[in-house]
């Protein structure tokens, strides 16, 4: 089955700096890749996603790049702000007809300090 | 429109004990999937519900059953309860259509279990 490896599993860095996490999976025949941000007591909240046959999408300041060669994947976060403080997640499924179900990475906890 | 509702919020069982979740879909999704969350981790599937039908279930066993009712409102009943169920019971809905599905998934607050 899939499994998905996320790195850093914890990211500082100062208001305005770029981050970047990163995620492997491992089944080829995955072709959706969302990542959700969570906040502390709540649900997990769709930021962004991108499907395998795009390589890029970006949504403000918001970015993600898919390698399905290397099967890997990147979020990426420019001009950071202490509201983006939160546990990111990566996830990789194969969406068929029965529907999506979700192989999360273990999350990576980014503070972002003022 | 409505997001995904859950409840209760919060429930303290102990080992051995039954419980039930419940889930609101968000407004026009028709197809509700549960996920387990551990606290430091990522959810873990459990199962998906389609049309009142379970149609894809991850690693859990037997003990842990769902319901879809015709206006796509879902229950997670979970019998025997172990320690290890302790955690965040999340629900998210998505939308199906005939032959295909977007995909995106959109969770409820979840419900935090306890199992003393």
């Amino acid at each position: 089955g899939e499994n998905v490896e996320q790195h850093p599993s914890t990211l500082s860095v100062q208001e305005g700096d770029s981050a970047v996490i990163k995620c492997t999976y491992s089944d080829s025949a995955s072709n959706y890749f969302p990542w959700y941000k969570q906040e502390l007591g709540k649900g997990p909240q769709l930021i962004i996603d991108i499907r395998s046959n795009v390589g890029e999408k970006k949504d403000q300041r918001i970015a993600v790049t898919l390698n399905k060669t290397a099967k890997h994947f990147s979020l990426h976060i420019t001009e950071t702000q202490p509201e983006d403080s939160a546990v990111y997640f990566c996830a990789a499924s194969l969406i068929n007809q029965a529907g999506t179900a979700l192989i999360f990475g273990k999350g990576t906890t980014l503070s972002v300090s003022s | 429109e409505t997001g995904v509702t859950q409840s209760p919020t919060h429930l303290i069982k102990t080992r051995g004990q039954q419980v039930t979740l419940r889930c609101s879909s968000q407004s026009g999704h028709n197809t509700v999937s549960w996920y387990q969350q551990a606290l430091g981790q990522g959810p873990q599937f459990i199962f998906q519900y389609y049309r009142e039908e379970e149609n894809g279930r991850g690693n859990f066993p037997p003990r842990f059953s769902g319901l879809q009712f015709p206006n796509y409102s879902s229950e997670l009943n979970v019998n025997a309860l172990e320690l290890d169920d302790s955690a965040l019971y999340l629900c998210a809905s998505s939308l199906g259509v005939a032959g295909a599905h977007t995909g995106e998934l959109f969770f409820g607050e979840g419900s935090r279990l306890t199992v003393l």
